[in-house]
């Protein structure tokens, strides 16, 4: 299986900050990684597709990249909305597997 | 509006079995990749299964021989079928659309509410 490695698991950041989360592959998933947004209560949301594309309707602030094993999400400047917990997932081999999430939190 | 809504969630005792149901407006269940993703309480995602539209199957290890991904085309409804259910199968259960790009699966693009599956005595 693929384990993907997310760091840090959590962060304090504030308002108007770059704030950066990384995924790291356990073997080559060429592009095939997708970015969430999961707030408290509610379901995950689909930010970026094949590791640098914005899903539709998605805010320009996020951006993601990277390719085979080393990947990064982008905030470019944090709002108060994008407090939430973010999850990598790859999706090039079964089973799929999710990082372990970092959760974003307000400093 | 694209969305999809899960149900069927409950109590139910460990060995038990549980079957939950997640109807699709807005697309067509058969002509996509759909999936199930869950989480523990306080914990993350975990894949749990995909269905292909042609057919195929994939289940997370941890549920293989216990789950099994369906569909109605007639209902447009995708369905998990849960059996022999343990104390760790308690979660939160989300249906998913998944996205196709040049012909391959690009993650899970629509997301429903979840429902929540308890197993306990």
């Amino acid at each position: 299986d693929i384990q993907m490695t997310q760091s840090p698991s959590s962060l304090s950041a504030s308002v108007g900050d770059r704030v950066t989360i990384t995924c790291r592959a356990s073997q080559d998933i060429r592009n095939a990684l997708g970015w969430y947004q999961q707030k408290p209560g509610k379901a995950p949301q689909r930010l970026i597709h094949a590791a640098s594309r914005l899903q539709t309707g998605v805010p320009s602030r996020f951006s993601g990249s990277g390719s085979g094993t080393e990947f990064t999400l982008t905030i470019s400047s944090l709002q108060p909305e994008d407090f939430a917990t973010y999850y990598c997932l790859q999706h090039n081999s079964y089973p799929w597997t999710f990082g372990q999430g970092t959760k974003v939190e307000i400093k | 509006e694209v969305q999809v809504a899960e149900s069927g969630g409950g109590l139910v005792q460990p060995g038990g079995s549980l079957r939950l149901s997640c109807a699709a407006s807005g697309f067509t269940v058969s002509s996509n990749y759909m999936s199930w993703v869950r989480q523990a309480p306080g914990k993350g995602l975990e894949w749990v299964s995909v269905l292909y539209s042609y057919g195929n199957t994939y289940y997370a290890d941890s549920v293989k021989g216990r789950f099994t991904i369906s569909r109605d085309n007639s209902k447009n409804t995708l369905y998990l079928q849960m059996n022999s259910l343990r104390t760790e199968d308690t979660g939160v259960y989300y249906c998913a659309r998944v996205g196709i790009l040049l012909g391959d699966p690009n993650g899970m693009d629509v997301w429903g509410q979840g429902t929540t599956v308890t197993v306990s005595s």
